[in-house]
C-alpha cells in the first residue's frame, strides 16, 4: 500500500541530546514537509523540499535540521538548539502538478524531552 | 505573513443540529483543503476545493470556496457523535507550502 511512514512512534530525547525522526513515502511525490504541533494548537511548518537536494526553511526552522537525498525519504533531525522540542511532528508529502497537491499525512512522533 | 484564521475555535453542539465552521486567509490562493484529526492521531484529508465557487460534499459535510472573499466555509449537516474531532482548513501558498488555521474544535453532544 502507498503511503507515508514515520517513525518512531514515541521518542524520547534527553537534554542536550539531538534525535532525528525518520520519514519515508513511497507516493512517488515531489515535496515533502514537516510540521510541528503542540497540544490544542494548530500546524507550524518546520522545513519543505520540494525536489532532492533542496529544501527550505519554514516558520519555525531553528533548532532543527533536514536532508533530501532520496525523493522518497526526508528526515528531521532535532538539535539541542531546539530549546522545547516536546511537541507532536508531522510529516506530509504532495505532488507538485497543477491540481494536485493535496497532503498527505504520515502517523506522526511524538517526541518528549526527559 | 500568510494568517489563517478559524472559526470558532471550540465548537460544541447537539446532535441532529446544523453548524458552520469558518475559514478566512489573508492572501491569494486558489486552493483550499479540509482535514479531520481525531485525538492523538494524523491528519486526514476531508476535502480539496480547487477554484472559486467549488462545493464538495461528503456525507454530512460540505465545504465551500470564495476565493473573492478569502473564506471558505464547511457546513455540518445533522450532527452525529462520529463527527466530533478538530476540523483544520489549510491554504496553499505559491510553491506548494500549506498553511494550516489555528483548528475548530468540534464536540457532538448526544
Amino acid at each position: 500500500d502507498g503511503g507515508i511512514t514515520q517513525s518512531p512512534k514515541y521518542l524520547f530525547r534527553k537534554e542536550g541530546q539531538n534525535v532525528t525522526l525518520s520519514c519515508e513515502q513511497n507516493l512517488n511525490h515531489d515535496a515533502m514537509y514537516w510540521y510541528r504541533q503542540d497540544p490544542g494548537q494548530g500546524l507550524r511548518l518546520i522545513y519543505y523540499s520540494q525536489i532532492v537536494n533542496d529544501f527550505q526553511k519554514g516558520d519555525i526552522a531553528e533548532g532543527y535540521s533536514v536532508s533530501r537525498e532520496k525523493k522518497e525519504s526526508f528526515p528531521l533531525t532535532v538539535t539541542s538548539a531546539q530549546k522545547n522540542p516536546t511537541a507532536f511532528y508531522l510529516c506530509a508529502s504532495s505532488m507538485m502538478t497543477a491540481g494536485d497537491t493535496e497532503a498527505f499525512f504520515g502517523q506522526g512522533t511524538r517526541l518528549t524531552v526527559v | 505573513e500568510l494568517k489563517v484564521e478559524q472559526n470558532p475555535l471550540f465548537l460544541s453542539m447537539q446532535e441532529g443540529k446544523n453548524y458552520t465552521i469558518y475559514c478566512n486567509y489573508s492572501t491569494t490562493s486558489d486552493r483550499l483543503y479540509w482535514y479531520r484529526q481525531d485525538p492523538g492521531k494524523s491528519l486526514e484529508s476531508l476535502f480539496v476545493l480547487l477554484s472559486n465557487g467549488a462545493v464538495k460534499q461528503e456525507g454530512r459535510l460540505m465545504a465551500s470556496l470564495d476565493t473573492k472573499a478569502r473564506l471558505s466555509t464547511l457546513h455540518i449537516t445533522a450532527a452525529v457523535h462520529d463527527l466530533s474531532a478538530t476540523y483544520f482548513c489549510a491554504v496553499d501558498r505559491a510553491g506548494n507550502q500549506f498553511y494550516f488555521g489555528t483548528g475548530t474544535s468540534l464536540t457532538v453532544i448526544p
